[in-house]
């Protein structure tokens, strides 16, 4: 699977959009983007994921770029509630079903 | 919604206890997932099984065991606990295996050995 880089944390204004950045130079043709997040103390939650098109659900956008080799997730709206460890993960069809978390940004929604 | 849940939220054991930490999931998918998550290394993924009495070694599996002896349960063992295995456990699970699938966790284990 690619490696992932992403910030080690970040600050966003309550309300404000909250754009997390990731880039995945190395990602191949077949590999998908994924995006969780994990409140602390909690177990990580699904927030998104895509392949070459941007995607939007009721949490998130994610945006790729044309060559793929990064791509932002945005949380138009932040809460405090969004406050929490953001994981962007690149994963193949053919890997043994495993997803590589690295550590992630930490980000903080401040009032 | 899918639903994992973890035997205990906390738990506290001495060292060269064995130790059983249990994951069901309800909705019925073939792949489940046992990590550990430390500070300043992320989660890593100790064993993981895709069907039934089936497993994989993950990246970190010394010092641990596994059963799934049901779909819905997958099992972590220490057979002799230590103090390096202090740590937040994570279960997942997932269906199918394809490219668009996505892990579902369940609220994590804190063991901490004595």
């Amino acid at each position: 699977d690619a490696k992932t880089t992403q910030p080690t944390s970040m600050d966003c204004a309550e309300g404000r959009a909250a754009n997390l950045p990731c880039n995945h130079s190395t990602i191949s043709g077949n590999e998908y983007v994924y995006w969780y997040r994990q409140i602390h103390s909690q177990g990580p939650q699904y927030i998104i994921h895509g392949l070459k098109n941007n995607e939007t659900n009721e949490m998130a956008s994610l945006i790729i770029t044309e060559d793929r080799k990064s791509s932002t997730l945005i949380l138009p709206h932040a809460t405090l509630r969004d406050t929490a460890v953001y994981y962007c993960i690149v994963r193949g069809k053919n890997t043994g079903n495993q997803f590589y978390f690295g550590t992630g940004t930490s980000l903080t929604v401040i009032p | 919604d899918v639903k994992v849940t973890q035997s205990s939220r906390y738990l506290v054991k001495r060292t060269g206890e064995k130790v059983f930490l249990e994951c069901v999931q309800d909705m019925d998918h073939e792949n489940m997932f046992w990590y550990r998550q430390d500070p300043g290394l992320g989660l890593r993924l100790i064993y993981f099984s895709y069907d039934v009495k089936m497993k994989e070694k993950g990246d970190i599996p010394e010092g641990y065991s596994v059963s799934r002896e049901k779909k819905e349960r997958f099992s972590l063992i220490l057979e002799s606990a230590s103090t390096n295995q202090t740590s937040m456990y994570l279960c997942a699970s997932m269906t199918g295996g394809s490219g668009t699938d996505t892990q579902y966790f369940g609220p994590g284990t804190r063991l901490t050995v004595l």
